[in-house]
């Protein structure tokens, strides 16, 4: 597609399950991101891959949170054990990394609420 | 740690007038700064990017500054119109990490 496609859009789960979100990049963009942003607040970096580099995986928030991508494409993160606090809008973002600068695609995120 | 600060409190104008938004960082010396816009609903769209080595950068109705002896960029959007009602998000970068630090965005209301 010609954007950045998440989904899904929304996603209601139980306390304690499991979820997996999907993330499908521009094609051709080399660099992948995923963020999580609560409620009127700010973008909170989660976890980046760069081509076939160590994805850097500093801002994920417990090891409860997981990501991969497959064959430098789709990406999937996935949350084990839910817990409320990890309601949030999830969003993904693509760049192309051959320019000094840094402009990323976003999609239009995941809406996940645990109950 | 570096800091992002974005005014937190909506700013409300007038149709017509010129919208103000500030970014400020510290411990941080970006090369440079983009900011991006978000609607409701959806996730932030890039407008526009500014090097450290720019003063001023303009598209359209849309004018960034950015003063690297202040640690501030401003974002400015003159005749502003209903249609701007969005909220505004700072993300300083630089060169040696392909990551930004995002500002937890100014929501700006533009009312007839």
């Amino acid at each position: 597609g010609a954007g950045v496609s998440q989904s899904p859009s929304n996603k209601v789960t139980e306390k304690g399950k499991d979820v997996e979100l999907r993330c499908d990049p521009i094609s051709g963009h080399t660099a992948l991101y995923w963020y999580r942003q609560s409620l009127g607040q700010g973008l909170e970096f989660l976890i980046y891959f760069q081509g076939n580099s160590a994805p850097d995986k500093s801002g994920l928030p417990s090891d409860r949170f997981s990501a991969e991508r497959t064959g430098g494409s789709v990406s999937t993160l996935t949350i084990q054990r839910t817990q409320q606090e990890d309601s949030a809008v999830y969003l993904c973002a693509s760049s192309f990394i051959g320019t000094s600068e840094n402009i990323q695609y976003f999609g239009a995120g995941t809406r996940l609420s645990v109950l | 740690s570096q800091k992002i600060e974005q005014n937190s409190e909506a700013l409300n104008i007038q149709e017509g007038k010129t919208a103000t938004l500030t970014c400020n960082y510290t411990n941080y010396s970006p090369a440079y700064l983009q900011w991006y816009r978000q609607d409701p609903g959806r996730g932030p769209v890039f407008l526009l990017l500014i090097r450290e080595n720019e003063k001023e950068k303009r598209k359209e109705r849309l004018k960034v500054t950015f003063d690297t002896t202040l640690k501030q960029s401003l974002f400015h959007i003159t005749a502003s119109q209903p249609a701007d009602s969005a909220t505004y998000l700072c993300a300083p970068g630089d060169l040696n990490t392909d990551k930004l630090i995002f500002g937890t965005g100014t929501r700006l209301q533009v009312f007839p």
